[in-house]
């Protein structure tokens, strides 16, 4: 079945250092890749998505690479700020799935001043 | 507009008690996922509705849960009787219609069992 395994926190940081968030995924087929975000006392939000191979996706200066070679999709960001603090989910879908979310654990990053 | 509502935000019951949980959705959004988080883990899919018809309910543990969509708008997800493990976060995500990219999550309700 499908899985995600992304790297364990927390991670913490100082500001405007380079972050990566490391996740790799197994699936049977040709799954869509997701950077969810869970802000303290807020919801999931969509950070950024990549459907294909290749493919990069950017939002709010984070970006992750869809790379099928090594089944990753690494999330990075230049210079991390205090507001990013949060936890952040790697998932995917596909039609196997029923486009259900199949989510890693979450990596909790704390960003200090 | 409006984003996916869900209520209660918070809920403590003691076990053995009946809870139920309500969402709704984007409007115009056909699909309604419930996932249950538990602490420190990632969201994990309950039931997934197209329109009014529960089209995976694989996951959901039948014995206590049940869950309706019954004008394919809003939706209610219940247990009873409530057990100590059932303490979590309940989420409610909808999208346009099954196959679309985008799932837009609600609040969630956090239940603690005692």
């Amino acid at each position: 079945g499908n899985s995600v395994t992304q790297m364990e926190g927390p991670v913490t940081l100082s500001e405007e250092a380079f972050l990566t968030i490391n996740c790799t995924y197994t699936a049977t087929g040709y799954p869509s890749l997701f950077w969810y975000v869970q802000y303290p006392g807020e919801g999931l939000q969509l950070l950024l998505k990549a459907t294909k191979a290749d493919d990069k996706g950017s939002n709010k200066g984070f970006e992750a690479t869809y790379r099928k070679e090594t089944t990753s999709f690494h999330l990075e960001k230049g210079s991390v700020q205090v507001s990013d603090s949060a936890v952040y989910f790697c998932a995917l879908s596909d039609q196997d799935s029923g486009y259900a979310l199949n989510f890693g654990k979450g990596t909790s990053l704390l960003v200090t001043p | 507009e409006a984003g996916v509502v869900q209520s209660p935000r918070y809920k403590i019951i003691e076990k053995k008690q009946p809870v139920a949980f309500w969402c709704n959705p984007i409007s115009g959004h056909n699909t309604l996922y419930w996932y249950l988080q538990n602490l420190g883990q990632g969201p994990e899919l309950l039931i997934r509705y197209e329109n009014e018809e529960a089209v995976d309910d694989s996951q959901l543990p039948k014995d206590r849960f049940s869950a309706e969509r019954l004008k394919g708008v809003d939706s209610t997800l219940k247990i009873q009787p409530a057990e100590l493990g059932d303490s979590a976060v309940y989420l409610c995500a909808s999208s346009l219609a099954e196959g679309y990219n985008e799932q837009f999550f609600g609040p969630g309700t956090r239940l603690t069992v005692l």
